[in-house]
């Protein structure tokens, strides 16, 4: 059972380049989240989707687009990466109503924008 | 605005040392807060919650909402402990997590 699993787990991009980190998650969750962790600043929630096909914003959203066109995954994309991007990026995802706050996690993909 | 503060970016006690690491909120609904842990090499992870009132791993938190607390304490701190701690604050009628900044417990032998 992998649990959530986020690809690539490092990623070196210049500035304006694009990407996508995928988190992919097998527990059949409905909620899933996007974080980024930055040092003194904790983990400040991007964007998080409550339901296939349905996404919401989080506290620092602008720079970053998320789809959940399936369940199971949570795609988080940059359109035009800066260096203030540079950060490690969390998914996680959370059971429903019957585990409200109880998220996992997965291992992080390290993410610098140079 | 909602806000999670943990004012202590790094707390270095002696082994069989009280722990006290601080948490407060600034919410004006009906907060449901949690403690989650960061071993090193391991994935952020739940440790414990208000609502469940349980001691996990010899932790405990109360939720104070007259000083819009949460602090986690544990009376005799092991090596094992060492970790990054966040409290983190769940929103009434919503799913989202906020999070604090993060307190590393180092434990010395």
């Amino acid at each position: 059972n992998a649990g959530v699993t986020q690809t690539p787990k490092f990623r070196v991009l210049k500035t304006g380049q694009s990407m996508t980190l995928l988190c992919a998650q097998d527990m059949n969750h409905e909620y899933m989240y996007w974080y980024r962790q930055d040092p003194g600043m904790g983990l400040r929630l991007i964007h998080y989707s409550v339901g296939e096909g349905t996404t919401a914003k989080g506290e620092v959203p602008d720079g970053y687009n998320v789809s959940r066109l399936k369940k199971q995954n949570f795609l988080l994309g940059l359109e035009s990466a800066a260096p203030s991007q540079t950060s490690v990026y969390f998914c996680a995802s959370q059971p429903g109503q019957g585990a409200i706050g109880e998220l996992f996690f997965g291992e992080g993909s390290r993410l610098t924008v140079l | 605005a909602q806000r999670v503060t943990q004012p202590e970016k790094l707390l270095s006690v002696f082994k069989g040392a009280p722990v006290e690491l601080k948490c407060n909120y600034s919410y004006s609904g009906s907060p449901e807060l949690f403690w989650y842990v960061q071993y090193s090499r391991q994935r952020l992870q739940l440790l414990l919650r208000h609502i469940s009132r349980e001691s996990i791993k010899g932790f405990t938190a109360d939720l104070n909402k007259g000083e819009t607390s949460f602090h986690l304490k544990k009376p005799f701190a092991q090596e094992e402990d060492s970790a990054m701690y966040y409290c983190a604050l769940l929103m009434d009628s919503s799913y989202k997590l906020i999070f604090g900044s993060g307190t590393r417990l180092l434990v010395r032998p």
